[in-house]
Formats: C-alpha cells, sequence, structure tokens
C-alpha cells in the first residue's frame, strides 16, 4: 500500500522557475523523507525531515511538514534542466522497519 | 564506504519460468533491506523487507518470496513469473529504521 501521495503527478517549468511538489499521507510518522530518481535508475536521497521539525534546507532544496494537516512539500528553487527527474516522498513511521513511497511527481524543467 | 550491488540490470525471462534477483551490500553490517517493486511511471511498492538473517517482512503475499541468508545479502525469488511479475525491481538498504535509505540501480523484468 502507499502511504504518501504526491501532488501533482506531473509538472513542467521552465529554467530558473520554482518547483513545489506536495505530499500527503495518513498515519503517524517518525520521519518524511524525500527521493529523486532519474529515469530507469535507482531513488537517491535527497532530505529527511522529522517529525518534530517544520522546515528542512539543503542548497536549492526546501522541505517543509506540517504533522497536523499530515502534508509535505518540497520546493527546488531556481530549477535547472538537470533537476528533470521523478520525486518522491516517503514515509518512516513510528513502529517496525517500512518506508513506504507514494506515486511520485515527473518534473520536466525546460532549457 | 558502504554500496550496494543489484543485478542483473535487465531481464527477460519467460512466463513459468523461475526468478532469482540478488542484492548485496558492502561496508556495512546488520542493515536493513528492502524489496520494492515500481510499475512504469507509478511509485514503489514495499514488496519485504528484512531486519536480520532469516527475518522476512511480506507486505503483498503475491508470486514473490525473499530470503536473507547472509547478513548483507537478500534474495528475491519465484518459482513460476506470470506476466503482472513484469516490472522494476529495486533493492535498498538503510543501517536502522528512522534513517535514509540507499538504493541499487535496479533490475527491469519482462515476463512474456
Amino acid at each position: 500500500s502507499q502511504q504518501g501521495e504526491e501532488d501533482p503527478q506531473a509538472l513542467s517549468i521552465q529554467e530558473g522557475e520554482n518547483a513545489t511538489m506536495n505530499c500527503s499521507y495518513k498515519t503517524s510518522i517518525n520521519n518524511l523523507q524525500w527521493y529523486r530518481q532519474n529515469s530507469g535508475r535507482g531513488l537517491v536521497h535527497l532530505i529527511l525531515i522529522r517529525s518534530n521539525e517544520r522546515e528542512k534546507h539543503s542548497g536549492r532544496l526546501s522541505v517543509t511538514l506540517d504533522t497536523s494537516k499530515k502534508s509535505s512539500s518540497l520546493l527546488i528553487t531556481a530549477s535547472r534542466a538537470a533537476d528533470t527527474a521523478s520525486y518522491f516522498c516517503a514515509t518512516d513511521a513510528d513502529a517496525g522497519n517500512m518506508l513506504t513511497f507514494g506515486g511520485g511527481t515527473r518534473l520536466m524543467v525546460k532549457p | 564506504s558502504q554500496t550496494i550491488h543489484q543485478w542483473p540490470a535487465t531481464l527477460v525471462q519467460p512466463v513459468g519460468s523461475p526468478l532469482s534477483l540478488e542484492c548485496t551490500v558492502e561496508g556495512t553490517s546488520n542493515p536493513n533491506l528492502y524489496w520494492y517493486r515500481q510499475a512504469a511511471g507509478r511509485g514503489l511498492q514495499l514488496l519485504f523487507y528484512s531486519v536480520g538473517i532469516g527475518q522476512i517482512s511480506s507486505e503483498v503475499p503475491q508470486n514473490l518470496s525473499a530470503s536473507r541468508p547472509q547478513d548483507r545479502q537478500f534474495i528475491l525469488s519465484s518459482k513460476k513469473l506470470l506476466l503482472s511479475d513484469s516490472g522494476f525491481y529495486l533493492c535498498a538498504w538503510r543501517h536502522s529504521r528512522h534513517t535514509e535509505a540507499f538504493f541499487g540501480q535496479g533490475t527491469r523484468l519482462t515476463v512474456v
């Protein structure tokens, strides 16, 4: 089963614009993680935000977490063509060892 | 440093044939190990995970099974493949729960 659901499913923007992707989930979490996947490749971890954190930044990436709304957002500022990829959120439950992924957002950045 | 190896990269198998996909991790001990399947253009479906040798948790009862014969080896198997088993299979590891995961490069399985 998929815990996180990303929105939008696909996003197309011009280079230099900001890209925002959203993730909603259903159950209690310890942390929420964002990953990137280039076509036909494995996933690469981008950022992890714990349930007691509200914002986290890493370079051009910013993540917010609202546990009351059970939602998170990933912002990529000043996007580049190389940011073209699929982005997934993953929820890490408090109990157990499962890491559950959403359906992903396919981002296309046009040069 | 830690690395994860997953092979083969691509596989074409006839319906009814067996399957064995292998994943090994180097440079760490007692990792949590995961098998996911991804349909084209879709998200990741968690199939199995393991927190130790011989300990397998199954999330989706189906035509597949998993085994962990050694600490850093995770195997995904099937006795008889179905067309619906086609997909992109990803192995991942992490040090423990509540940490980041590291993925292999995946195996694209096509059942014909």
